[in-house]
């Protein structure tokens, strides 16, 4: 059965840090590309990066420079290192795999909050 | 960047009701369209992709069409389980993808 679990939420400070897991089973994390996808409270979709099986990675203008996806093959996890914090920041975030297509499967989603 | 506009922002309805929900791109997408159903506390789900193609597991009461700049959700007929927020999201100009702003969908 696949599985996405997102971790590593939390209350942070502006200018802090903060680094996201996404556990996956039932499929290898290394042979699909992996995005994560923020909702900030009572608003919409926003894409923030993704790595494709190749290992190339993509971010959006919000958050590059700021944030790195990663993945680490052995543990089949996804990774979201996020410095330079924000309040806009603040959003739950969700890791899926091949967004858009039938192979489609998001998380459960884990919030992240930036506040003094 | 590519700019999703759904309408309505929100709609009310009735069970058993036929529903539509529109989606317009800044440009032409081909058919890089899905749409997604979301629920209050839940991760969204996968609808219809590839503009009109009805991902496994998905009744067939929704369906998708549209290519171009113009598209359409259609529920042909309104269950209780269907009251959720449903979002476009283009994936032409992949990486960079981009959602419409979401249409609530709410029980008249």
């Amino acid at each position: 059965e696949v599985q996405l679990v997102e971790s590593g939420g939390g209350l942070v400070q502006p200018g802090g840090s903060l680094r996201l897991s996404c556990a996956a089973s039932g499929f290898t994390v290394s042979s699909n590309y992996m995005s994560w996808v923020r909702q900030a409270p009572g608003k919409g979709l926003e894409w923030v990066s993704v790595i494709y099986s190749g290992g190339s990675t993509y971010y959006a203008d919000s958050v590059k420079g700021r944030f790195t996806i990663s993945r680490d093959n052995s543990k089949n996890t996804l990774y979201l290192q996020m410095n330079s914090l924000r309040a806009e920041d603040t959003a739950v975030y969700y890791c899926a795999r091949a967004v858009g297509f039938n192979r489609d499967y998001w998380g459960q989603g884990t919030l992240v909050t930036v506040s003094s | 960047d590519i700019q999703m506009t759904q309408s309505p922002s929100s709609l009310s309805a009735s069970v058993g009701d036929r529903v539509t929900i529109t989606c317009r791109a800044s440009q032409s997408i081909s058919s890089y369209l899905n749409w997604y159903q979301q629920k209050p506390g839940k991760a969204p789900k996968l609808l219809i992709y590839a503009a009109s193609s009805l991902q496994s597991g998905v009744p067939s009461r929704f369906s998708g069409s549209g290519s171009g700049t113009d598209f359409t959700l259609t529920i042909s007929s309104l269950q209780p389980e269907d009251f959720a927020t449903y979002y476009c999201q283009q994936s032409y100009s992949t990486p960079s993808i981009t959602f419409g702003q979401g249409t609530r969908l709410e029980i008249k």
